[in-house]
């Protein structure tokens, strides 16, 4: 079985800073895929950055970028240049082959103007 | 750019009625999931489809619990003899065939039960 956690319930970071969003997980499976989604206060949940685990560079989507760390199960977010639009809870979320996702319990983060 | 669809957005009822939810997902995608999101937590998986085949049921969907997607197209999702515990956020969610394929979200519908 897949599990997701997420250690930061809440962050906080100022505006223009740089912040990292923790995310460990575990699965069985040698071939998975991992995400981070971006849920605005009362707003849709999206796509922030997908992972393929086979892949060693590390995905990058403009100010986002992931440290992913096979050997240790850890796949964290950074979020550089922080916007206040930026605010959000952050899930990390995983697949594999015949399972669905599987998503921690979040972090939110907080933006400081 | 047609998104994930859902209705009601929100809708509060009285323990012991049923109620039905609705999940348009985007065209072309195959596969509908939902999940249950209660507050300040990641979502729940419950079920998905792949077309008009639910393909998978996490053990939180009691028989109290009941989804269809006729026709490969829309979803429902409908919760009989409400409980307080149901009150949480249902979220539909669509995506092509994949473990691969990230998977779009609809605004999501807030049930409150009184």
């Amino acid at each position: 079985a897949q599990t997701v956690t997420q250690s930061q319930p809440e962050m906080s970071v100022q505006e223009a800073e740089t912040v990292t969003l923790s995310c460990t997980y575990d699965t069985s499976e040698s071939d998975y895929y991992l995400f981070w989604y971006k849920q605005p206060p009362s707003r849709q949940m999206i796509l922030v950055i997908r992972q393929e685990a086979y892949k060693q560079q590390n995905a990058t989507e403009n100010r986002f970028s992931v440290n992913f760390q096979k050997a240790a199960k850890s796949f964290s977010l950074k979020i550089s240049d922080s916007q206040l639009g930026d605010a959000a809870m952050y899930f990390c979320a995983s697949s594999t082959y015949g399972q669905n996702f599987v998503f921690g319990p979040g972090t939110r983060l907080s933006v400081l103007p | 750019d047609t998104g994930v669809s859902q209705n009601p957005r929100h809708k509060i009822t009285k323990r012991g009625q049923n109620v039905t939810f609705r999940c348009d997902p985007i065209s072309e995608h195959n596969r509908l999931y939902w999940y249950r999101q209660t507050l300040g937590q990641g979502p729940e998986f419950l079920t998905y489809f792949q077309n008009e085949a639910q393909l998978e049921k996490s053990r939180l969907l009691s028989d109290r619990f009941s989804a269809e997607r006729p026709k490969g197209s829309f979803s429902t999702l409908e919760i009989q003899r409400t409980e307080q515990g149901d009150s949480a956020m249902y979220l539909c969610a669509s995506s092509f065939k994949g473990s691969n394929q990230p998977q779009h979200f609809g605004d999501g519908t807030r049930l409150s039960i009184l």
